[in-house]
């Protein structure tokens, strides 16, 4: 199993829609879960970060952490053009050597918010 | 967050090369860390810089490839030897930073294409 999946996409909504981006992750002592966007062309730009079981709003984005289930969700309320990138879900998985912080990251789920 | 300045922004070079990389923040960071993102791939951790001692090497990379300097709190160097194309892909400087120093934020990307 790999450590963070994403549902596969590409995913493609209406504008004004809701977008639901999905990610698993197999270690179940993790703390810190991610959300980046990124644009075609430009490096990772951080959306949303969760670190409590439940929901975390902030303007059009919430941000979904179930630890029992290993699943962390974002959604995207009033989707616009402007939204459309690779989303990529990302885990502080804890390690036990070496350095002592690592983010990892899913393969990304491709949004397309069609006018 | 921090303002991470990264240097070339692209660059083209020949096989069997070496290209160095250099990252620039604002501010003083504990931790700052080189990822790699291949064509069409997600971000994959290449090294830990650590600041006064020698890097640390995440699984399937090693310090003659990727040789990393971090002579301070606020600049590292990425260091590409001996490139192939396979080497072609984007490298990202990034720090832990934000409210809570638990974040990872990234600099604009050095794209690489090696011919």
């Amino acid at each position: 199993q790999k450590e963070v999946e994403q549902n596969s996409g590409p995913l493609s909504v209406p504008e004004g829609a809701i977008a639901s981006l999905n990610c698993t992750y197999s270690d179940r002592g993790s703390q810190s879960f991610f959300w980046y966007r990124q644009y075609s062309g430009k490096s990772p730009e951080l959306i949303m970060s969760i670190y409590s079981n439940g929901d975390k709003e902030d303007g059009r984005f919430t941000a979904q952490l179930n630890k029992a289930s290993q699943y962390v969700s974002l959604l995207i309320r009033d989707s616009q053009p402007s939204d459309s990138a690779t989303y990529l879900c990302a885990v502080n998985i804890p390690r036990r050597g070496g350095s002592n912080y690592k983010l990892t990251f899913g393969k990304g789920t491709l949004l397309t918010v069609n006018p | 967050s921090a303002v991470i300045s990264q240097k070339p922004s692209r660059d083209i070079c020949q096989r069997g090369t070496s290209l160095t990389i250099q990252c620039q923040v604002d501010s003083q960071v504990t931790m700052m860390f080189w990822y790699r993102q291949q064509p069409g791939q997600s971000l994959t951790l290449i090294a830990t810089a650590n600041q006064g001692s020698e890097a640390t090497y995440e699984s399937g990379f090693v310090i003659d490839k990727f040789p990393i300097s971090r002579p301070n709190l606020t600049f590292s160097t990425l260091t590409v030897s001996n490139m192939s194309p396979e080497d072609s892909s984007i490298y990202l400087c990034s720090v832990l930073s934000g409210q809570f120093g638990n974040t990872i934020y990234f600099g604009e990307g050095s794209w690489l294409t090696v011919v």
